[in-house]
């Protein structure tokens, strides 16, 4: 159980191009998920807390206007990286946290996104 | 105050061995401890987790201990395989906070050779 699935799980794209990755829970509801990014032997960067039904909270230092988050149901959240440029090239995981409202439970990680962008 | 200090950075066991990764943390208002693997290319696993009312916890061959006067917590794998090579991350959170998010410690990168 708590299955978290990602997708795509690589893209590559010219630079100026959006690139939209999707993260669903598959076997439970998850009202809050979590977008991170990890560069070569780092450790993940939280870069924004998604809420269903509302918009997500960013770290400091990350730009909303770059990295759209939507949040539209209670299994679905997704990341757009918007005019994507080399610097954006990373490895994006996305995590949801079983539960809906405020919870407790742990946080599930799904497979990552490896996004390269020429 | 919000940062997981983890070390080592990297760690060469044999098979067999015991290997242990410790991790520090300062806000005394974390109260969960998770431990994460994570193998290349891979998102992180669930991999064992501790709350600050107990010591100890043991699933298999992975122990945390925790010790919560020195603000400390190490994971502990026991019989070591090659199979367990991969990152360990340590992460803690407040759970009764507003966001309720993860801080993740650096990493380690566990080698078992053969």
């Amino acid at each position: 159980g708590a299955v978290v699935s990602q997708h795509p799980s690589r893209v590559i794209c010219k630079s100026g191009t959006s690139v939209k990755i999707e993260c669903r829970s598959l076997d439970f509801q998850a009202t809050t998920m979590f977008w991170y990014r990890q560069f070569p032997k780092q450790s993940l960067m939280l870069m924004a807390t998604s809420n269903e039904g509302s918009k997500a909270t960013y770290e400091q230092g990350v730009e909303k206007d770059k990295f759209l988050i939507n949040h539209a149901s209670l299994t679905l959240s997704t990341l757009t990286v918007t005019s994507a440029h080399p610097e954006d090239s990373s490895f994006y995981i996305c995590s949801a946290r079983e539960g809906t409202g405020f919870s407790n439970q742990p946080q599930h990680f799904g497979d990552g996104t490896r996004l390269s962008i020429l | 105050q919000q940062q997981v200090k983890q070390s080592p950075q990297s760690l060469i066991v044999q098979k067999g061995g015991i290997s242990i990764i410790n991790c520090a943390y300062e806000n005394t208002a974390f109260d969960y401890f998770p431990w994460y693997q994570q193998f290349p290319g891979k998102g992180p696993a669930l991999l064992i987790a501790i709350r600050p009312d107990v010591s100890e916890k043991k699933e298999g061959r992975f122990t945390i201990s925790f010790n919560k006067s020195a603000k400390q917590f190490s994971l502990h794998i026991m019989d070591s395989q090659p199979g367990d090579s991969a990152t360990y991350f340590c992460a803690a959170s407040n759970r009764g906070g507003a966001t309720n998010k993860l801080i993740f410690g650096t990493g380690t990168l566990l080698a078992v050779q053969p």
